[in-house]
Formats: C-alpha cells, sequence, structure tokens
C-alpha cells in the first residue's frame, strides 16, 4: 500500500501570507497526486489534480508541484476562508486509494 | 448542477447492519465510477470501496472487506453501500464521491456525508 505522509500536522500563518505544504508518497506516484481543502463540517474539496491543475473555480494563489515521490501546496497569501485542513491522495497505484493525514491551517 | 445526498445514517450496536444510500443528480451516473470514503470523529479521510459504471467491477479497503458491500442502481441514480457486522471502529461520517475521470483519479464531487455511529 502507498503510504501518504504529509508536514507539517498543524501550521499557523498570519492572513496575507504564504502557506507551504508537503505531502511525501512512500513510492513514486508520478503526477498522480490531488489536494483537498476541508473546512469544519464541510466534505472535502479538490482543489489541485495532476499534481499541479487546479481544478474548477479554485483561485489562482493556490498552486501545486512536484512529481514522483514529493509534492507542495503552496497558498500565496492566504485568506480567512483558506484556513482549514489540506489532504493529498496518490491515485497511481490502488486500490486502495490512500490520503495523507492532513495538515490543519490556522491562524497565528 | 451536480448534487450527491447520502442517507441512512445512524446509531447503531456493535454486529448490526445498515445501508447507507447516495442519490445522484446532474451528471450521467452510468458513466461514472462511484466510491465511499469514510472519516472517523476528529480523524482524517479513509477509502472504502468503489464500484465501475457498470456495477461491476469493485474494489474494498481491507478494513471493510467481506464485511461492506457497494453496488448501484444505474436506473434510480442511486450509489449504496451495504454495512454487515458493524464495528465501533466503524463509526464515521461516510461520503460518496464520483471520480473526476473514469478509472482511478480524484473525486471531484462528494456528498455532505452520513454519520453512522456503532456503539453499544
Amino acid at each position: 500500500e502507498l503510504v501518504m505522509t504529509q508536514s507539517p500536522a498543524t501550521l499557523s500563518v498570519s492572513p496575507g501570507e504564504r502557506a507551504t505544504l508537503s505531502c511525501r508518497a512512500s513510492h513514486s506516484v508520478s503526477s498522480n497526486l490531488a489536494w483537498y481543502q476541508q473546512r469544519p463540517g464541510q466534505a472535502p474539496r479538490l482543489l489541485i489534480y495532476g499534481a499541479s491543475t487546479r481544478a474548477a473555480g479554485i483561485p489562482a494563489r493556490f498552486s501545486g508541484t512536484g512529481s514522483g515521490t514529493d509534492f507542495t501546496l503552496t497558498i500565496s497569501s492566504l485568506q480567512s476562508e483558506d484556513f482549514a485542513v489540506y489532504y493529498c491522495q496518490q491515485y497511481d497505484s490502488w486500490p486502495p486509494l490512500t490520503f495523507g493525514g492532513g495538515t490543519k491551517v490556522e491562524i497565528k | 448542477e451536480v448534487q450527491l445526498l447520502e442517507s441512512g445514517g445512524g446509531l447503531v450496536q456493535p454486529g448490526a447492519s445498515l445501508r447507507l444510500s447516495c442519490a445522484v443528480s446532474g451528471f450521467t451516473f452510468s458513466s461514472n465510477g462511484m466510491n465511499w470514503v469514510r472519516q472517523a470523529p476528529g480523524k482524517g479521510l479513509e477509502w472504502v470501496s468503489f464500484i465501475g459504471g457498470g456495477g461491476i467491477v469493485t474494489y474494498y479497503a481491507d478494513s471493510v472487506k467481506g464485511r461492506f458491500t457497494i453496488a448501484r442502481d444505474n436506473s434510480k441514480n442511486t450509489l449504496y453501500l451495504q454495512m454487515n457486522s458493524l464495528r465501533v471502529e466503524d463509526t464515521a461520517v461516510y461520503y460518496c464521491a464520483k471520480f473526476l475521470v473514469a478509472g482511478g483519479s480524484p473525486f471531484d464531487y462528494w456528498g455532505q456525508g452520513a454519520l453512522v455511529t456503532v456503539s453499544s
């Protein structure tokens, strides 16, 4: 099973600042990596797929980079609605489809 | 507009059964692989099961294999998850989720979730 590891577990950032989240796969997933945002009490929302392609309606301040085993989600200037939990997910080798443990982005 | 609406959650005792439903609209249901993903209270996301558009191909997480059964009725645009021999550790919000494209893919639409609580 492909194991996805996210870091840090919690990221404290001030509004307007940049946030950088990391995701590492136990084996290469090529570019078959997605990022999701989950606000409290809501379902996850797809942000990025193919490691770097923004999903429909996602603001340009969200960007994804990486391939193979190391990936990064960057939020260029944090808005109030961006404080949430972020998950990465691989869809290269399945079943099972696997998620990282999540990074909580909180207000500093 | 794509919509997925789960129902059937509730409180059950260990060993009991429960069936979740997910009614969908806004896309060609029979052409899309569908999934169940769950989230235990305060925890992360765990993929549970997949079913292909035709209903023939199914996959399960090891944690539910042999206890859960995924199914679909394309004439009713509805996805199901039959959960038997429920355990306390199955307590979670269960989401139905649609693949962005055929095959292994990200999930582009999710339901609002159905809470399943297994407790004595």
